[in-house]
């Protein structure tokens, strides 16, 4: 157990709908980390949020937003879904902005969009 | 283009035996690598992350090695248990021109390891 949460755990909904993925850093961390991993692809970065601030862009759509809220946790909005959009969706958090500094994954959220 | 590429694709290995993943980045201005084992389903763990001045790092029976000069990592798997069947996935940092980090993902290699 990475100490990161994320719920739901599953979601499936249908094409042109909006959802929200939630998720929970680990304890003192600060920096939150969304990604995006298609089936049988690599993981794809999103965005991070370090302290309630945005601090780094992927490859993240204009459809999707996030934010990061007062007591740190995270969530990621998804909107006008697309089949495509279907995919494991994982939040890491680490203690700091940036650095080398060990990244924790949370369980991740499986999106089908039908 | 910062590009992580990973060797092989899969690898089936029998229990007990060792074995070694590549990876291979062009990723500038290096700032950090880092492995993860990924099994199927569940988020990423990490196993090792090196700097520029980091040529080898251990974590059990895990050995990252690091050649900066060729941007080239292996991950050395020795004594293989049936657990450590999972994809494992090189992930390269670059800090780019406005002091982010760009973060670039391997696709993986898929080791299964056999009784």
């Amino acid at each position: 157990d990475s100490g990161v949460t994320q719920t739901p755990k599953h979601l499936i909904t249908a094409t042109g709908q909006r959802v929200t993925l939630r998720c929970s850093p680990r304890s003192g961390d600060l920096s939150v980390y969304w990604y995006q991993q298609s089936l049988d692809q690599g993981l794809q970065f999103l965005i991070q949020y370090y302290n309630g601030e945005e601090r780094a862009k992927g490859n993240i759509l204009e459809r999707f937003s996030a934010q990061q809220f007062p007591d740190l946790h995270s969530e990621l909005n998804l909107s006008s879904l697309e089949l495509g959009d279907s995919a494991l969706y994982f939040c890491a958090s680490s203690p700091q902005r940036e650095g080398p500094y060990e990244q924790y994954f949370g369980p991740g959220t499986r999106l089908t969009v039908t | 283009k910062n590009q992580v590429e990973q060797s092989p694709q899969s690898l089936i290995i029998l229990e007990g035996k060792n074995c070694t993943l590549q990876c291979n980045y062009t990723v500038s201005p290096f700032s950090n690598l880092r492995w993860y084992k990924q099994d199927t389903g569940r988020g990423p763990v990490s196993l090792t992350i090196m700097t520029f001045s980091e040529n080898t790092k251990s974590n059990g029976r895990y050995t990252a090695t690091l050649d900066a000069d060729t941007k080239q990592s292996s991950l050395h798997i020795t004594a293989s248990q049936l657990s450590d069947s999972a994809s494992y996935i090189c992930v390269v940092s670059a800090r780019n021109s406005g002091g982010y980090q760009k973060v670039t993902f391997g696709i993986g290699t898929k080791l299964q390891v056999i009784p």
